[in-house]
């Protein structure tokens, strides 16, 4: 089985612009999470899809960043205008959707993470 | 609010000997607790996991984990380290409502010397 693929790997771009960054999920899971780990800190969650809805995005730093998941399957979060403090690595994971009666936690399978330099 | 601590930033032990990884959480309820290792260019991999019953978990790779409740820790070890363990290890613990959301340590990167 294809795992969570994460395209691009590492992207540099000035401040002010635009980066689109895509997930493709392992095919059949309908959450989807985005993560994102600033240099030397902790990973830090962004938000959370279930199919096509977002179901949480607590997580999201700020207006300049847009996630969509349209269709359900693949996401992109987009990051405009781009900031000195956007730089790290933006992990997506995804899971199955589990249903009532739950048995036990789910558990996220990650991808490669992309990493964003914005200089 | 639940937090995860990692208290070793780096560690470096040599190839063949033990290894112990510390983790601490705080968390209000009966915690999901979770170890990951990223490997140079690769994901995040899950190492084990924790949700109930025996406290003592068995992973990949030959590590394992002990929940200790009254200590609010969930340890890693491994008896005998390889050159190819190293890598960044990551403690969480999950929020679960049916679908859950990660909160992780900072991290504790692992150098093998030969």
């Amino acid at each position: 089985e294809a795992g969570v693929t994460q395209f691009p790997s590492h992207s540099v771009i000035e401040k002010g612009q635009t980066v689109t960054l895509r997930c493709d999920p392992i095919s059949g899971h309908d959450n989807l999470y985005w993560y994102r780990r600033v240099m030397g800190k902790e990973i830090k969650f962004l938000l959370h899809f279930v199919k096509e809805s977002k179901q949480d995005e607590s997580g999201m730093p700020n207006n300049r960043f847009l996630a969509e998941r349209t269709g359900g399957t693949y996401s992109t979060l987009k990051v405009q205008p781009a900031e000195l403090e956007d730089s790290g690595v933006y992990f997506c994971a995804s899971s199955q959707l589990l249903r009532a009666p739950y048995s036990g936690a789910n558990v996220l399978t990650f991808g490669a993470g992309s990493r964003l330099t914005v200089l | 609010a639940q937090s995860v601590t990692q208290p070793d930033i780096h560690i470096t032990v040599s190839e063949g000997a033990s290894l112990e990884l510390r983790c601490n959480y705080s968390y209000g309820a009966t915690p999901y607790l979770f170890w990951y290792v990223q490997s140079p260019g690769q994901g995040l991999q899950l190492l084990l996991k924790y949700f109930s019953g025996d406290t003592l978990v068995q992973g990949i790779k030959g590590f394992e984990a002990e929940f200790k409740r009254s200590q609010s820790s969930f340890n890693l070890r491994k008896p005998s380290v390889h050159w190819s363990d190293a890598a960044e290890y990551f403690c969480a613990v999950g929020e679960w409502d049916g679908n859950e959301k990660l909160t992780f340590g900072t991290g504790t990167r692992l150098t093998i010397i030969p």
